[in-house]
């Protein structure tokens, strides 16, 4: 069965200290990869997206992901976090074949301390 | 542009009590889903419409029912309200099927069975 694994369910970090959100997918076929973002109180935002191309993908608010299809990751990635990073991270995938068919990870928390 | 709009916000009910929860979008959109998120457990999909006049079932099925009403509008229904029922629920839209599908979400509706 289709699957998405997010390795770290809470993550907490100082302001300025760098992030990194492992996420792993099982599928043998083509994918799009997502990664959604939901602030307190809000809805889910789309973060950024890889559909083909350059593997290294960039986002909103200085987000960025490297697709590694020999290890079937898409880990989120950025620099120095802010505290109005806090917000719970989702990676998700769509098989290519069906691409109505969007499967999530279980989600990230991630708390950043001023 | 609101986008994808959700009614009510929050609702509490008993058990066996039944309500209809509200989507409608306004990007035009093909499909429209319907999530629920759980803590440690991500978004799971109930029902999809993948046009209008189409319904088919999701991960989660059992305990609801969906009316894709016209292109703007899916709701989803709970017949008879169980406690296994709380849960945060997220409506969404895209597109269609194609091959650079993004969905989009609502802000959720919070849903307390007692």
């Amino acid at each position: 069965a289709q699957s998405v694994s997010q390795h770290n369910h809470h993550v907490i970090l100082s302001e300025a200290a760098s992030l990194e959100l492992g996420c792993n997918y099982s599928y043998g076929g083509t994918v799009n990869l997502f990664w959604y973002v939901q602030y307190p109180g809000q809805h889910l935002q789309l973060l950024l997206k890889y559909f083909s191309g350059d593997p290294l993908v960039k986002g909103i608010k200085g987000f960025e992901a490297e697709f590694i299809k020999s290890k079937f990751s898409f880990n989120l990635r950025k620099p120095s976090v802010q505290w109005s990073d806090t917000a719970e991270y989702f990676c998700a995938v769509s098989p290519r074949s069906n691409t109505g068919k969007l499967i999530f990870g279980q989600g990230t928390t991630l708390q950043v301390k001023p | 542009n609101a986008g994808v709009t959700q009614t009510p916000k929050f609702q509490v009910l008993k058990t066996g009590q039944s309500m209809t929860l509200q989507c409608a979008q306004d990007m035009n959109h093909n499909s429209m889903y319907w999530y629920r998120q759980d803590p440690g457990m991500g978004l799971r999909l109930i029902y999809y419409s993948a046009s209008e006049g189409t319904t088919d079932k999701g991960e989660v099925p059992n305990g609801y029912n969906v009316s894709r009403l016209n292109k703007r509008e899916f709701s989803l229904r709970l017949e008879s309200a169980a406690p296994s029922q709380t849960s945060v629920y997220f409506c969404a839209s895209s597109d269609g099927q194609g091959v650079g599908n993004i969905q989009y979400f609502g802000a959720g509706t919070r849903l307390s069975v007692l």
